[in-house]
């Protein structure tokens, strides 16, 4: 099956620093998704994002579907940012989300 | 925006005792919804895909007899956890599709209920 993996695992930034969040994933899929997961377990929808780029606030993700790979970009990061990321992708007809590793996020004050 | 409710939002079991999970999704109609475990610091694991009047496909390595799915509306789904047991504890989302698609991919899960089985 498709393997969907995410980098770095975990990172600490200080509030107000950037970073870039980054999936990869070993064949073509038919959508792509961001999302947060906070600390009570809900998930966030970010984005939906098969290709291109998107932009939301501090937000912006980017997919290069012919490279496999897509990027989470928070910048000025605020402590509720804090939380896991995921990117989760499907792959043919039947819908299902498959989720990558994640990346848990913790923003300092 | 489309909204899934997810009850209860947390169990505490007996093991050997049965937990029935509800998704409903709450304004839109969902002929598939899915269901996934999570374990303490991992991913989303996908269990199973329930479909609107049919049954259940599960993923590799679930046991049907062991979560029932029933998708009997358009808005309701449930996961029963038979005979739990301790190694069951986990956190159980559910997901949603709208069949309209959307801009968003059509996704919305619900808060999810941590199980625990004593």
């Amino acid at each position: 099956g498709i393997q969907v993996e995410q980098s770095p695992p975990d990172l600490i930034l200080q509030e107000g620093a950037n970073s870039t969040l980054r999936c990869n994933f070993s064949d073509s899929v038919n959508n792509l998704q961001w999302f947060h997961q906070n600390p009570w377990g809900q998930l966030i929808n970010l984005f939906y994002i098969p290709s291109g780029t998107k932009q939301n606030g501090r937000l912006s993700a980017t997919t290069v579907a012919t490279e496999r790979y897509s990027l989470l970009y928070i910048s000025s990061s605020q402590t509720t940012d804090s939380g896991v990321y995921f990117c989760a992708v499907d792959m043919d007809s039947s819908y299902k989300l498959i989720f990558g590793s994640g990346t848990r996020l913790l923003v300092r004050p | 925006g489309a909204v899934v409710s997810q009850h209860p939002s947390r169990v505490i079991c007996k093991s050997g005792t049965s937990v029935k999970i509800e998704c409903r999704s709450l304004d839109f109609q969902a002929t598939t919804m899915f269901w996934y475990r999570q374990f303490p610091k991992q991913s989303l694991m996908l269990m199973a895909t329930s479909n609107e009047g049919s049954k259940a496909t599960y993923e590799q390595g679930v046991e049907k007899d062991k979560f029932l799915i029933n998708h009997a509306s358009l808005t309701l789904s449930t996961l029963t956890v038979t005979s739990a047991h301790p190694e069951d504890s986990s956190f159980y989302i559910c997901s949603a599709r709208d069949r309209g698609g959307g801009a968003r991919g059509g996704y919305t899960f619900g808060s999810g209920t941590r199980l625990t089985v004593v």
